[in-house]
């Protein structure tokens, strides 16, 4: 079956740490891959995706995500958090095919603290 | 556009009434889908549309739950019963036929009492 884990469920940093968050899919067959955040009280929002091409992709609020084919992961990475970055973070994976489901992961909560 | 719309925002029923969310998509948007968000299970998808046709409803988790897309423009999830374990948030998203990013609601908090 169709699957996406994240392996942290909470994540803990203190302001101007490193942060990364990992994402593995299980699915057979060429993806897109996303990652949403979701801050407090609010909805979903895009962060970063990736179609194809070059496997690090960058998004929003010096947010960057590497493709790696081999492992199947989507890791999200940013050099250096924010306590504005406190949200909770969705991986997300659909086949590369019209029409899909889009499957997310069950989410890595991130606290910073100033 | 004014994104994805959901109504109502919060909804509190007792326990054993009928309760129906509604989704209105983004226009031209033809993928449409339903998400459950608890603490416990996280997002889970329960049913997704393209077209206006439910192509998997796998994730509805029993037939006290149903949803419809009778046009391009609306959608409904009905629970019927509801039961206080159906409390979550329920998030309506959609998609362009490009399968490009979904776009989310601000989705309705469910609380059943």
């Amino acid at each position: 079956a169709q699957s996406v884990s994240q392996h942290n469920h909470h994540v803990i940093l203190s302001e101007a740490a490193s942060l990364e968050l990992g994402c593995n899919y299980s699915y057979g067959g060429t993806v897109n891959l996303f990652w949403y955040v979701q801050y407090p009280g609010q909805h979903l929002q895009l962060l970063l995706k990736y179609f194809s091409g070059d496997p690090l992709v960058k998004g929003i609020k010096g947010f960057e995500a590497e493709f790696i084919k081999s492992k199947f992961s989507f890791n999200l990475r940013k050099p250096s958090v924010q306590w504005s970055d406190t949200a909770e973070y969705f991986c997300a994976v659909n086949l590369n095919q019209a029409g899909t489901a889009l499957i997310f992961g069950k989410g890595t909560t991130l606290s910073v603290s100033s | 556009d004014a994104g994805v719309i959901q109504s109502p925002r919060h909804e509190v029923t007792e326990m054993g009434q009928e309760v129906t969310l509604r989704c209105k998509p983004i226009s031209g948007h033809n993928s449409l889908f339903w998400y459950r968000q608890t603490m416990m299970r996280g997002l889970e998808l329960l049913i997704y549309f393209n077209n206006n046709v439910p192509i998997d409803d796998s994730g509805m988790p029993e037939d006290r739950f149903s949803a419809k897309m009778p046009n391009a423009s609306f959608s409904t999830l009905k629970i019927q019963p509801s039961e206080p374990r159906d409390s979550a948030v329920y998030f309506c998203a959609s998609r362009n036929r490009f399968n490009t990013e979904a776009f989310f609601g601000q989705g309705t908090r469910l609380t059943v009492v």
